[in-house]
Protein backbone atom coordinates (compact mmCIF):
# COMPACT_ATOMS: atom_id res chain seq x y z
CA UNK A 1 0.00 0.00 0.00
CA UNK A 2 1.82 3.48 -1.01
CA UNK A 3 -0.66 5.40 0.44
CA UNK A 4 -1.97 7.20 -1.72
CA UNK A 5 -5.91 6.40 -2.50
CA UNK A 6 -8.09 7.32 -5.47
CA UNK A 7 -11.62 6.92 -5.88
CA UNK A 8 -13.62 5.60 -7.53
CA UNK A 9 -11.77 2.82 -8.66
CA UNK A 10 -13.67 1.76 -11.45
CA UNK A 11 -16.14 4.38 -13.70
CA UNK A 12 -18.21 3.85 -17.06
CA UNK A 13 -19.87 6.49 -18.60
CA UNK A 14 -21.78 7.55 -21.66
CA UNK A 15 -19.80 10.26 -24.29
CA UNK A 16 -20.19 13.60 -23.83
CA UNK A 17 -20.50 13.05 -19.87
CA UNK A 18 -18.38 14.88 -17.43
CA UNK A 19 -16.65 13.11 -14.52
CA UNK A 20 -14.25 13.62 -11.53
CA UNK A 21 -11.42 11.56 -10.26
CA UNK A 22 -10.36 11.92 -6.56
CA UNK A 23 -7.08 11.52 -5.28
CA UNK A 24 -5.74 11.99 -1.69
CA UNK A 25 -1.58 12.03 -1.47
CA UNK A 26 0.56 10.16 0.96
CA UNK A 27 0.41 11.70 4.49
CA UNK A 28 3.27 14.89 4.19
CA UNK A 29 3.40 15.06 -0.02
CA UNK A 30 2.77 18.35 -1.16
CA UNK A 31 2.41 17.13 -4.47
CA UNK A 32 0.57 15.70 -6.72
CA UNK A 33 0.64 14.37 -10.30
CA UNK A 34 -1.39 13.13 -12.55
CA UNK A 35 -0.76 10.19 -15.27
CA UNK A 36 -3.03 8.67 -17.70
CA UNK A 37 -2.47 5.06 -19.04
CA UNK A 38 -3.73 3.74 -22.28
CA UNK A 39 -3.07 0.82 -24.67
CA UNK A 40 -2.21 3.50 -27.40
CA UNK A 41 -0.28 5.93 -25.94
CA UNK A 42 1.38 4.86 -23.21
CA UNK A 43 1.72 6.13 -19.46
CA UNK A 44 1.50 10.11 -19.94
CA UNK A 45 1.90 12.58 -17.84
CA UNK A 46 -1.21 14.80 -17.26
CA UNK A 47 -0.75 18.06 -14.94
CA UNK A 48 0.89 18.63 -11.78
CA UNK A 49 0.13 20.47 -8.28
CA UNK A 50 2.56 21.38 -5.90
CA UNK A 51 0.52 23.09 -2.31
CA UNK A 52 -2.35 24.18 -4.23
CA UNK A 53 -0.95 25.46 -6.85
CA UNK A 54 -0.05 24.23 -11.18
CA UNK A 55 3.36 23.68 -11.36
CA UNK A 56 3.49 21.69 -14.25
CA UNK A 57 1.63 20.64 -17.44
CA UNK A 58 1.98 17.98 -19.92
CA UNK A 59 -0.21 16.44 -22.96
CA UNK A 60 -3.55 17.52 -21.15
CA UNK A 61 -6.50 18.03 -22.75
CA UNK A 62 -8.43 21.21 -22.65
CA UNK A 63 -11.52 19.40 -21.77
CA UNK A 64 -9.09 18.52 -18.78
CA UNK A 65 -8.85 20.00 -15.83
CA UNK A 66 -7.85 19.45 -12.28
CA UNK A 67 -7.52 21.57 -8.54
CA UNK A 68 -5.51 20.52 -5.18
CA UNK A 69 -7.57 21.46 -2.69
CA UNK A 70 -6.02 22.94 0.73
CA UNK A 71 -6.85 19.69 2.61
CA UNK A 72 -3.71 18.96 -0.13
CA UNK A 73 -6.25 16.43 -1.78
CA UNK A 74 -6.49 16.53 -5.84
CA UNK A 75 -9.42 16.26 -8.22
CA UNK A 76 -9.40 15.45 -12.33
CA UNK A 77 -12.39 16.94 -14.29
CA UNK A 78 -13.15 15.03 -17.61
CA UNK A 79 -15.64 16.53 -19.19
CA UNK A 80 -17.32 16.35 -22.96
CA UNK A 81 -16.14 12.15 -22.48
CA UNK A 82 -15.11 10.66 -25.67
CA UNK A 83 -14.46 6.95 -26.29
CA UNK A 84 -10.88 7.39 -26.77
CA UNK A 85 -10.78 9.20 -22.97
CA UNK A 86 -11.15 5.69 -21.55
CA UNK A 87 -8.31 4.41 -19.83
CA UNK A 88 -6.49 3.79 -16.54
CA UNK A 89 -5.77 7.15 -14.59
CA UNK A 90 -2.94 7.30 -11.97
CA UNK A 91 -2.48 10.00 -9.16
CA UNK A 92 0.93 9.97 -7.66
CA UNK A 93 2.49 12.22 -5.16
CA UNK A 94 5.49 13.14 -3.37
CA UNK A 95 7.11 15.38 -1.07
CA UNK A 96 8.07 18.37 -3.49
CA UNK A 97 8.39 18.68 -6.78
CA UNK A 98 11.28 15.71 -7.72
CA UNK A 99 10.73 13.36 -5.11
CA UNK A 100 10.55 9.92 -4.97
CA UNK A 101 6.66 9.17 -6.23
CA UNK A 102 4.14 7.06 -5.01
CA UNK A 103 1.39 5.67 -7.29
CA UNK A 104 -1.98 5.02 -5.88
CA UNK A 105 -4.34 2.58 -7.55
CA UNK A 106 -5.74 4.21 -10.32
CA UNK A 107 -9.28 4.63 -11.63
CA UNK A 108 -9.90 2.89 -14.57
CA UNK A 109 -12.44 5.04 -16.93
CA UNK A 110 -14.89 3.72 -19.27
CA UNK A 111 -16.79 5.96 -22.08
CA UNK A 112 -18.90 3.86 -23.96
CA UNK B 1 12.31 16.91 -25.73
CA UNK B 2 13.21 14.30 -23.02
CA UNK B 3 12.04 10.77 -24.08
CA UNK B 4 12.51 7.33 -23.16
CA UNK B 5 12.87 4.09 -25.13
CA UNK B 6 12.97 0.32 -23.66
CA UNK B 7 12.41 -2.83 -25.06
CA UNK B 8 9.37 -3.85 -26.35
CA UNK B 9 8.01 -7.31 -24.89
CA UNK B 10 6.36 -9.26 -24.33
CA UNK B 11 9.00 -10.91 -22.98
CA UNK B 12 9.14 -14.58 -21.61
CA UNK B 13 11.51 -16.77 -19.72
CA UNK B 14 11.44 -19.86 -17.38
CA UNK B 15 11.96 -19.67 -13.95
CA UNK B 16 15.85 -18.99 -12.64
CA UNK B 17 16.44 -17.77 -16.31
CA UNK B 18 18.66 -14.20 -16.37
CA UNK B 19 16.70 -11.02 -17.21
CA UNK B 20 17.97 -7.78 -19.11
CA UNK B 21 15.35 -4.87 -20.18
CA UNK B 22 17.26 -2.29 -21.94
CA UNK B 23 16.17 1.25 -21.90
CA UNK B 24 17.39 4.07 -22.86
CA UNK B 25 16.79 7.95 -22.77
CA UNK B 26 17.52 11.08 -24.08
CA UNK B 27 17.49 14.36 -22.03
CA UNK B 28 18.96 17.75 -21.85
CA UNK B 29 19.93 18.08 -18.12
CA UNK B 30 20.76 15.07 -15.66
CA UNK B 31 17.64 13.23 -14.77
CA UNK B 32 16.87 10.77 -12.13
CA UNK B 33 16.19 7.14 -13.60
CA UNK B 34 13.44 4.43 -12.58
CA UNK B 35 12.20 1.33 -12.81
CA UNK B 36 8.83 0.59 -11.79
CA UNK B 37 6.41 -2.50 -11.72
CA UNK B 38 3.18 -2.79 -12.25
CA UNK B 39 1.68 -6.24 -11.50
CA UNK B 40 -1.58 -7.23 -12.94
CA UNK B 41 -4.68 -5.11 -11.80
CA UNK B 42 -2.37 -2.81 -9.46
CA UNK B 43 -0.62 0.77 -9.92
CA UNK B 44 2.85 1.41 -10.39
CA UNK B 45 5.41 0.44 -7.51
CA UNK B 46 9.11 1.62 -7.54
CA UNK B 47 11.57 -0.88 -8.11
CA UNK B 48 14.57 0.86 -8.16
CA UNK B 49 16.43 4.47 -8.81
CA UNK B 50 19.72 6.10 -9.65
CA UNK B 51 20.21 9.90 -9.46
CA UNK B 52 23.47 10.46 -10.82
CA UNK B 53 25.85 9.09 -13.48
CA UNK B 54 27.48 5.68 -12.40
CA UNK B 55 24.88 5.15 -9.66
CA UNK B 56 23.61 1.33 -9.45
CA UNK B 57 19.81 0.75 -7.99
CA UNK B 58 19.24 -2.44 -6.78
CA UNK B 59 15.59 -4.06 -5.14
CA UNK B 60 14.35 -7.60 -4.67
CA UNK B 61 17.34 -9.01 -7.08
CA UNK B 62 16.69 -6.70 -9.45
CA UNK B 63 19.44 -3.90 -10.74
CA UNK B 64 20.39 -1.32 -13.16
CA UNK B 65 23.55 1.38 -13.24
CA UNK B 66 23.00 4.85 -14.94
CA UNK B 67 25.00 4.96 -17.66
CA UNK B 68 25.66 8.52 -18.95
CA UNK B 69 28.07 7.78 -21.51
CA UNK B 70 25.84 5.46 -23.07
CA UNK B 71 22.45 6.85 -21.65
CA UNK B 72 21.43 3.72 -20.57
CA UNK B 73 19.80 2.19 -17.35
CA UNK B 74 19.25 -1.35 -17.93
CA UNK B 75 17.46 -3.37 -15.53
CA UNK B 76 18.34 -6.78 -14.61
CA UNK B 77 18.48 -9.69 -12.65
CA UNK B 78 20.02 -12.76 -12.34
CA UNK B 79 17.37 -15.51 -11.65
CA UNK B 80 14.01 -14.62 -12.14
CA UNK B 81 10.69 -15.67 -10.65
CA UNK B 82 7.29 -16.53 -11.48
CA UNK B 83 6.07 -13.54 -9.14
CA UNK B 84 8.52 -11.34 -11.18
CA UNK B 85 5.85 -11.45 -14.16
CA UNK B 86 4.53 -8.05 -14.21
CA UNK B 87 4.65 -4.88 -16.91
CA UNK B 88 8.33 -2.88 -16.17
CA UNK B 89 8.59 0.71 -17.06
CA UNK B 90 11.70 2.20 -17.06
CA UNK B 91 11.15 6.42 -16.99
CA UNK B 92 13.21 9.79 -15.99
CA UNK B 93 12.18 12.34 -13.95
CA UNK B 94 11.94 15.77 -16.20
CA UNK B 95 14.28 18.07 -13.35
CA UNK B 96 14.57 20.70 -16.32
CA UNK B 97 11.68 22.03 -17.96
CA UNK B 98 9.08 20.32 -15.90
CA UNK B 99 8.51 19.70 -11.92
CA UNK B 100 10.07 16.46 -11.85
CA UNK B 101 7.19 14.87 -13.41
CA UNK B 102 7.86 11.57 -14.78
CA UNK B 103 8.54 9.95 -18.38
CA UNK B 104 8.20 6.81 -19.28
CA UNK B 105 8.94 4.10 -21.93
CA UNK B 106 6.27 2.08 -22.94
CA UNK B 107 6.40 -0.75 -20.98
CA UNK B 108 7.79 -4.16 -21.26
CA UNK B 109 5.90 -7.05 -20.05
CA UNK B 110 7.31 -9.91 -18.79
CA UNK B 111 5.87 -13.46 -18.06
CA UNK B 112 8.07 -16.42 -16.57
CA UNK B 113 6.85 -19.78 -16.67
CA UNK B 114 7.77 -22.37 -13.92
Amino acid sequence: DSGVTQTPKHLITATGQRVTLRCSPRSGDLSVYWYQQSLDQGLQFLIQYYNGEERAKGNILERFSAQQFPDLHSELNLSSLELGDSALYFCASSVEPGGEQYFGPGTRLTVT
Amino acid sequence: GDSVTQMEGPVTLSEEAFLTINCTYTATGYPSLFWYVQYPGEGLQLLLKATKADDKGSNKGFEATYRKETTSFHLEKGSVQVSDSAVYFCALSDLSGGQGNLIFGKGTKLSVKP
